[in-house]
């Protein structure tokens, strides 16, 4: 069974500082897809990255960046420089390629606070 | 402009009173699903949708009743809406199976309260 576990529930930083959040996932597919979303106090769901399992390849997106390996199913999201923006709560997310009901598990999720 | 938009945003009701969410994308999307976040929980599947008439069970579908008579419309329906039903809503479209080679798009979200 898959499951994704986002063991940060809160995390506070100062602004500017870098922040790891962390996501480490369980499935039996070979074949699979991670995913971060971010959730602002406004509360729709943003889509940030979506990574298959076969690329390992880190990726950086501006002040985003997301480590993925696979030896330790973690898929961890790092924010640089951090800013009030990007105060939300962010969710990790797997999806098995061979599920029957093709869904989207989620991790809890980790409320991120940037203080000026 | 793509996107799927959920109505209501927000809605109070009491427990027994019969509520529809409507749910629509402009995306021609096959595949479309619910969601409920909860605190602590992170968001569940409720129930989804492969295509036209195509449904089915998610992880938690108890008390829910979705229908899919159109590619487009994905309602929910509380039948006889519980306190316990009370949550943030979701719902969700994308062009494939979840994850496959598409990102699923989601609505603005539905709060809802049932007294």
């Amino acid at each position: 069974a898959q499951k994704v576990t986002q063991a940060q529930t809160e995390i506070s930083v100062v602004e500017k500082e870098d922040v790891t959040l962390d996501c480490v996932y369980e499935t039996r597919d070979t074949t699979y897809y991670l995913f971060w979303y971010k959730q602002p106090p406004s509360g729709e769901l943003v889509f940030l990255i979506r990574r298959n399992s076969f690329d390992e390849q880190n990726e950086i997106s501006g002040r985003y960046s997301w480590n993925f390996q696979k030896s330790t199913s973690s898929f961890n999201f790092t924010i640089t420089a951090s800013q009030v923006v990007d105060s939300a709560v962010y969710f990790c997310a797997l999806s098995e390629w061979g599920s029957n009901n093709n869904d989207m598990r989620f991790g809890a999720g980790t409320r991120l606070t940037v203080k000026p | 402009e793509a996107q799927v938009t959920q109505n209501p945003r927000y809605l109070i009701t009491v427990t027994g009173k019969k509520l529809t969410v409507t749910c629509s994308q402009n995306m021609n999307h096959e595949y479309m699903s619910w969601y409920r976040q909860d605190p602590g929980l992170g968001l569940r599947q409720i129930y989804y949708s492969m295509n036209v008439e195509v449904t089915d069970k998610g992880d938690v579908p108890e008390g829910y009743k979705v229908s899919r008579k159109e590619k487009r419309n994905f309602p929910l329906i509380l039948e006889s809406p519980s306190p316990n039903q009370t949550s943030l809503y979701f719902c969700a479209s994308s062009s494939r199976l979840a994850g496959s080679t598409d990102t699923q798009y989601f609505g603005p979200g539905t709060r809802l309260t049932v007294l």
